[in-house]
């Protein structure tokens, strides 16, 4: 069974900091890994979706990789503002395109 | 403009009593599924759909049925409501569930008691 793991569960910065959220996984076997934003008593807002045979992808301050035979994941935010506090979250689609989230790593970023 | 449409937005309700929690997408997308979301457990997948006419279970199916008659709808249905069922549940869809963005509903806040 896939288990999806996202290290720190919790962050505060100060604003204009790079930072790193990481994300593991225990099947190398996916599709797809996806992050998303979800602010509280919203929906979840997709940021970046990664195939399984991309190694990166970027929008805008927001760049994610792909290391899928370790089964590890980095979403890096670039000059961190306050409109990023959030909690972000990974997903990987695996076998029978069933869908695996972590837990989140919830986002403060500090004026 | 694009979108996940679930309704209601909150329910309260009481044990046993039926309900239906719909889910409607306008873009032509295979796959849909259902999630609940619990404090320190993250979302779960409940079931999911890669067409029409065919569900299978996600993780988290007990207690929950699902039904894709039409490609735009995928409704999730509480036989007999339980309070262990009291969670935040969401609905999304994608072109497909293997390389594919990923669509989120606004959620549903259910309290069974």
């Amino acid at each position: 069974k896939q288990e999806v793991t996202q290290i720190p569960a919790a962050l505060s910065v100060p604003e204009g900091e790079n930072l790193v959220l990481n994300c593991s996984f225990t099947d190398s076997a996916i599709y797809n890994l996806q992050w998303f934003r979800q602010d509280p008593g919203k929906g979840l807002t997709s940021l970046l979706l990664i195939q399984s045979s991309q190694r990166e992808q970027t929008s805008g301050r927001l760049n994610a990789s792909l290391d899928k035979s370790s089964g590890r994941s980095t979403l890096y935010i670039a000059a961190s503002q306050p409109g990023d506090s959030a909690t972000y979250l990974c997903a990987v689609s695996g076998g029978y395109q069933k869908v695996t989230f972590g837990i989140g790593t919830k986002l403060q970023v500090i004026p | 403009e694009a979108q996940v449409t679930q309704n209601p937005r909150y329910l309260i309700t009481v044990t046993g009593k039926k309900l239906t929690v719909t889910c409607s997408q306008n873009m032509n997308h295979e796959y849909m599924s259902w999630y609940r979301q619990d404090p320190g457990l993250g979302l779960r997948q409940i079931y999911y759909s890669m067409n029409v006419e065919v569900t299978d279970k996600g993780d988290v199916p007990e207690g929950y049925k699902v039904s894709r008659k039409e490609k735009r709808n995928f409704p999730l249905i509480l036989e007999s409501p339980s309070p262990n069922q009291t969670s935040l549940y969401f609905c999304a869809s994608s072109l497909s569930g293997r390389s594919t963005e990923a669509f989120f509903g606004q959620g549903t806040r259910l309290t069974v008691v």
